[in-house]
């Protein structure tokens, strides 16, 4: 079984650029949540993703969207980059079916640095 | 609104003694509380969960929890600490609303001293 995967690893960036990361949900998930780790701080939710379609947000501006695709693998996207977005980005992924709550799978992280 | 509380921001114990780290959450229905590891430079991993039932739970790597609904306390304990246990610890309580988020305190550092 496949865990759940993030690319790239580490992306450096300037500010007021444009950034992607992707996210391959662990296999028989259908649910991806992106969480923001900054330095020295626990994840804060970013927003989640449910059959394609936003399921749920954090404090975030709106210039932090996500995508999900049809086999359950999503993006986020970032645009105009602060330099308060430099942050380990992390992924997970959960087989949510119905109402009720299930434990969240992370991967490994994407690492950025905005300068 | 959900918060989760970890009190302790640094703890150091000596390999072989035991661990307590502490976790208080502020939830209005019951909650689903989770305890996940990192290590450095990785993402989280899944020491333990609770939802309901047997409110001692216990986990992986040889780690238990007990929820204490009267003291809002999910506390983290193991009996002998190996060195390979220094890590970060997350404390975590889920909810439903607004998409299943999970709601996370800023961790205590674990070192441990040979």
């Amino acid at each position: 079984e496949t865990g759940v995967t993030q690319s790239p690893t580490h992306l450096i960036k300037t500010r007021g650029q444009q950034v992607t990361l992707r996210c391959s949900s662990q296999s028989g998930h259908n649910t991806v949540s992106w969480y923001q780790q900054a330095l020295g701080q626990g994840p804060q939710f970013i927003f989640q993703y449910y059959r394609e379609e936003e399921n749920g947000r954090g404090n975030f501006p709106p210039r932090f969207s996500g995508l999900q695709f049809p086999n359950y693998s999503s993006e986020l996207n970032v645009n105009a980059l602060e330099l308060d977005d430099s942050a380990l980005y992390l992924c997970a992924s959960s087989p949510r079916t119905s109402g009720d709550y299930y434990e969240q799978y992370f991967g490994p992280g994407t690492r950025l640095t905005v300068t | 609104a959900q918060s989760v509380t970890q009190p302790d921001i640094h703890i150091t114990v000596s390999e072989g003694a035991s661990l307590e780290l502490r976790c208080n959450y502020s939830y209005g229905a019951t909650p689903y509380l989770f305890w996940y590891v990192q290590s450095p430079g990785q993402g989280l991993q899944l020491l333990l969960k609770y939802f309901s039932g047997d409110t001692l739970v216990q986990g992986i790597k040889g780690f238990e929890a007990e929820f204490k609904r009267s003291q809002s306390s999910f506390n983290l304990r193991k009996p002998s600490v190996h060195w390979s246990d220094a890590a970060e610890y997350f404390c975590a309580v889920g909810h439903t609303g607004g998409g299943n988020k999970l709601t996370f305190g800023t961790g205590t550092q674990l070192k441990v001293e040979l």
